[in-house]
């Protein structure tokens, strides 16, 4: 059992640039989150998704896109990084009693 | 607005020592989960307390849920240096679209 699978680990992204960070589960949960974390803090939530084809926004949305075609996926995209998404990104995925977390992905904007 | 609130956000503590943290919550949900963080690690569930008057222990950790305060507290008996770690509250608010929002989290740090 996989649980909730992130890719890539790390990257380093120019501004400007844009990328998509993956994040995958295999326990056919409704409830997928994406949150960031930066260095010393708590977890902000970005986007989240209570079922296939419905996404919302969070406590930090700004620069961040998301969308939910399959239970399964769960995707973030950054478009145009800037040096403030400078960050650890999150992705979990929940049942009602229970919240599981991937390995997280470390970006640097540079 | 969900607030997820917990104190203090750093502790030093000695071995031997028995201290409380607190997480407070700013409107209803039935149930709370706690998370340990080493540095540089992804989230490590320690506790789900899923309805009013939950307590779970395990090993040195105690947590407890009132969900009529809207408060949750993990207690710590007899500190040892293998729990210095970040500790996080979350609470999923269902009945505010699903969203689970997370306390600033409380730095512990276990001193001989």
């Amino acid at each position: 059992n996989a649980g909730v699978t992130q890719t890539p680990k790390f990257r380093i992204l120019k501004i400007g640039q844009s990328m998509t960070l993956q994040c995958t589960q295999d326990m056919n949960h409704n409830y997928m989150y994406w949150y960031r974390q930066d260095p010393g803090m708590g977890l902000k939530l970005i986007y989240y998704s209570v079922g296939a084809g419905i996404t919302d926004k969070g406590e930090v949305p700004n620069g961040y896109n998301v969308s939910r075609s399959t239970t399964e996926d769960f995707p973030l995209r950054l478009e145009l990084a800037a040096p403030s998404q400078t960050s650890v990104y999150f992705c979990a995925s929940t049942t009602v009693t229970e919240a599981f977390f991937g390995q997280g992905t470390r970006l640097t904007v540079v | 607005e969900l607030k997820v609130e917990q104190n203090p956000l750093f502790l030093s503590m000695q071995e031997g020592k028995n201290y409380t943290i607190y997480c407070n919550y700013s409107t209803t949900s039935d149930r709370l989960y706690w998370y340990r963080q080493d540095p540089g690690k992804s989230l490590e569930s320690l506790f789900v307390l899923l309805s009013n008057g939950a307590v779970k222990q395990e090993g040195r950790l105690m947590a407890s849920l009132d969900t009529k305060a809207r408060l949750s507290t993990l207690h710590i008996t007899a500190a040892v240096h293998d729990l210095s770690a970040t500790y996080f509250c979350a609470v999923p608010f269902y009945n505010q679209g699903g969203k689970l929002i997370f306390g600033q989290g409380t730095e512990l740090s276990v001193k001989p």
